[in-house]
């Protein structure tokens, strides 16, 4: 059974970058998935950030996409989330999640846990 | 406007039917998307329930019960998730989304209580 486990550092500088890194377990990243970021802020609705296949073709939300960096490493079969000039704003539970198929449109069948990203000097 | 629009909270007694609405912004037909439906409780991902399009082209997400089941009402260009003999255990965060423009779109999401 595939599982999704984020990590990264809980706590970022205003007009840093957010890293976090998403690990598969139980199958690969290189089975015809797309592989997904999705945040929700404290309280708020959920956002998608963007997505990658295992060949390193992207697609990102275009209100993100000038921030957002998506990266696959396959031989650590994991796949990895870069937004760059964090504010408050970007304040969130970040999840990772697997869609159904490598062509959208797709569900988002597992997720991970979340982990939380603080966005303060 | 907000591409798909949700009511922020509906309440519903146990054993009743719940119908959760997802209309479409004006100019987004939809008849022309899959509805997807996410259940989320409190500090716990969301997690997958359905995805409507028609009679014809829907999928039921792994070890979701059949009480709940999708929709979609033309007349009001909106997708409905119908839960039907409510249980405390439904009570819980309901998004819808589609992917639109080759985007994911999520609604704003409605707070379901069942008491």
């Amino acid at each position: 059974q595939v599982q999704l486990q984020e990590s990264g550092p809980g706590l970022v500088k205003p007009s840093g970058t957010l890293s976090l890194i998403c690990g598969v377990s139980g199958g690969s990243i290189s089975s015809n998935n797309l592989w997904s970021w999705v945040r929700q802020p404290p309280g708020k609705g959920l956002e998608w950030i963007g997505e990658i296949y295992h060949s390193g073709t992207t697609n990102y939300n275009p209100s993100l996409k000038s921030r957002v960096t998506i990266s696959v490493d396959k031989s650590k079969n994991q796949f990895s989330l870069n937004l760059s000039s964090v504010t408050a704003a970007d304040t969130a539970v970040y999840y990772c999640a697997r869609e159904d198929g490598r062509s959208p449109p797709n569900s988002f069948d597992i997720w991970g846990q979340g982990t939380m990203v603080t966005v303060s000097s | 406007q907000a591409v798909l629009t949700q009511p922020s909270s509906l309440s519903a007694s146990p054993g009743a039917s719940a119908s959760l609405t997802c209309t479409l912004r004006s100019g987004i037909n939809v008849g022309t998307y899959r509805i997807y439906w996410y259940q989320q409780k409190p500090g716990s991902p969301p997690q997958y329930l359905l995805r409507y399009n028609s009679d014809s082209d829907m999928h039921q997400g792994s070890g979701v019960p059949s009480r709940f089941s999708g929709s979609k009402d033309a007349s009001a260009n909106a997708g409905i998730l119908l839960i039907s003999g409510l249980q405390s255990e439904d009570e819980a965060d309901y998004y819808c989304m589609i992917w639109h423009s080759s985007a994911v779109v999520f609604g704003g999401g409605t707070k379901l209580t069942v008491l």
